[in-house]
């Protein structure tokens, strides 16, 4: 049973626009969240996280966004560039004491 | 930066035979982990290892067996391959806990005939 869902499995948007990737978990006890991106032939990379304590996490032009009551989690990248168009995976952790489990990924294209 | 390497990067070979790919990590850390990653089902969690001979099974094990006789080592061996193994086999360390950062190597690219 998938406990952590990306439903999306791409995503087309114009450069200098937003760019939302979704992702929804089902485990209550997950507490951690992170994403991580990746290139084609590259392994992925760590992009952000965020604790359950907090509801938002911004670096840059990446934004986290956490909503516990639903089960949600979003990350908002703006502008998106060229350069965004990658994987991007989902990854949800309990407490440090289990392993991640990661989505099945979104595929980001930004259209110059 | 290489601190941590995956050999080989692209293997072929046939079913039955045994396989085994190689995790090397220069940073010490004290977690390491294997994963498939396969179209339609993202990252695939087979195997992970806490300590020097310390590992455990994670969601698809089946199949797979790891060893870590050295913190820098982490080997996956296929005992007999299957079809169902051709994928993309990433590597990866974490210093701190199952929460921390994980960094990933490049990956292995593994065809079974």
């Amino acid at each position: 049973d998938q406990q952590v869902k990306q439903n999306s499995p791409s995503l087309s948007v114009q450069e200098g626009r937003i760019s939302i990737l979704n992702c929804d978990y089902t485990n209550s006890m997950f507490d951690y969240f992170l994403w991580y991106k990746k290139y084609p032939a590259e392994g992925p990379t760590f992009l952000i996280s965020i604790s359950s304590i907090k509801d938002k996490n911004e670096d840059g032009r990446f934004t986290v966004f956490l909503n516990k009551s639903a089960k949600h989690l979003s990350l908002h990248i703006v502008p998106s560039q060229p350069g965004d168009s990658a994987v991007y995976f989902c990854a949800a952790s309990r407490s440090g004491n289990t392993p991640l489990v990661f989505g099945k990924g979104t595929r980001l294209s930004v259209i110059a | 930066d290489a601190g941590i390497t995956q050999s080989p990067r692209h293997k072929v070979t046939e079913t039955g035979t045994p396989v085994t790919l190689r995790c090397h990590q220069t940073e010490n850390h004290r977690y390491m982990y294997w994963y498939r990653q396969d179209p339609g089902h993202g990252l695939r969690l087979i195997h992970y290892s806490y300590g020097v001979k310390d590992t455990d099974k994670g969601e698809v094990s089946d199949g797979y067996s790891v060893s870590r006789s050295k913190t820098e080592d982490f080997l996956l061996t296929l005992e007999s391959a299957t079809s169902s193994q051709t994928s993309v086999y990433f590597c990866a360390m974490a210093s701190g806990g199952f929460s921390d950062t994980q960094y990933f190597g490049p990956g292995t690219r593994l065809t079974v005939l």
